[in-house]
């Protein structure tokens, strides 16, 4: 009973390295999500897949690429990584439908220094 | 675009106390409301749900009520554990996304 599954739980950085955050969910859930969670400013949406073949931009993506590679995954990448991106983050999916709720993973959390 | 507000914290309780937490959102349509928890060191899950006006959620103990008049989701529990302690944000769904409030961490004391 998996749900969602983020890889890795924990990652260090140095600035300028890249780094994609893996997420990948067994729900058969048609929307994943990508989050960023910062002390005081609740959850930030980065980027969303409503389907699986299309991407779209959420509220804060600049420094940041997805990519939907299946139904299942869904790939946040960091291309150049800067101090400003230490953070918490979050991969979350969905059934398409808009009453439903997102579900979860445990977190990625990434410091970059 | 689409926001929730929910109080500010932090907020210490002693065991068995009455426990609020305000939200009030503006959104377009007709959204769904959520309460999400987050204990330390883990993801959000979902603690309750309403999808239309006057729908009432409610699970371990929590409930809260879609109030489309006053556009509030008040999260509600009788008599807090300390298991209790943890985050809550108030989020709202439409289309494809979730709006989310700062949280409120809530301490709950032996």
């Amino acid at each position: 009973n998996a749900g969602v599954t983020q890889t890795p739980k924990f990652q260090v950085l140095k600035t300028g390295q890249s780094m994609t955050l893996q997420c990948a969910q067994d729900m058969n859930h048609n929307s994943m999500y990508w989050y960023r969670q910062d002390p005081g400013m609740g959850l930030r949406l980065i980027y969303y897949s409503a389907s699986e073949g299309t991407t779209d931009k959420g509220e804060v993506p600049n420094g940041y690429n997805v990519s939907r590679l299946n139904k299942r995954e869904f790939s946040l990448r960091l291309e150049s990584a800067a101090p400003s991106q230490t953070s918490v983050y979050f991969c979350a999916s969905s059934v398409y439908l808009s009453n439903q709720p997102q579900h979860f993973g445990d977190g990625t959390r990434l410091s970059i220094l | 675009g689409d926001s929730v507000t929910q109080m500010e914290g932090p907020v210490t309780l002693s065991e068995e106390a009455f426990l609020t937490i305000n939200c009030t959102y503006t959104a377009t349509g007709y959204p769904s409301l959520f309460w999400y928890v987050q204990y330390p060191g883990e993801g959000l899950q979902l603690l309750l749900k309403a999808t239309k006006a006057d729908d009432k959620g409610s699970n371990k103990g929590f409930e809260a009520t879609y109030r489309k008049e006053t556009t509030s989701f008040h999260l509600e529990k009788g008599s807090v554990q300390v298991s209790d302690s943890a985050v809550y944000f108030c989020a709202l769904k439409n289309d494809y996304k979730l709006s989310f409030g700062a949280g409120t961490t809530v301490t709950v004391r032996a």
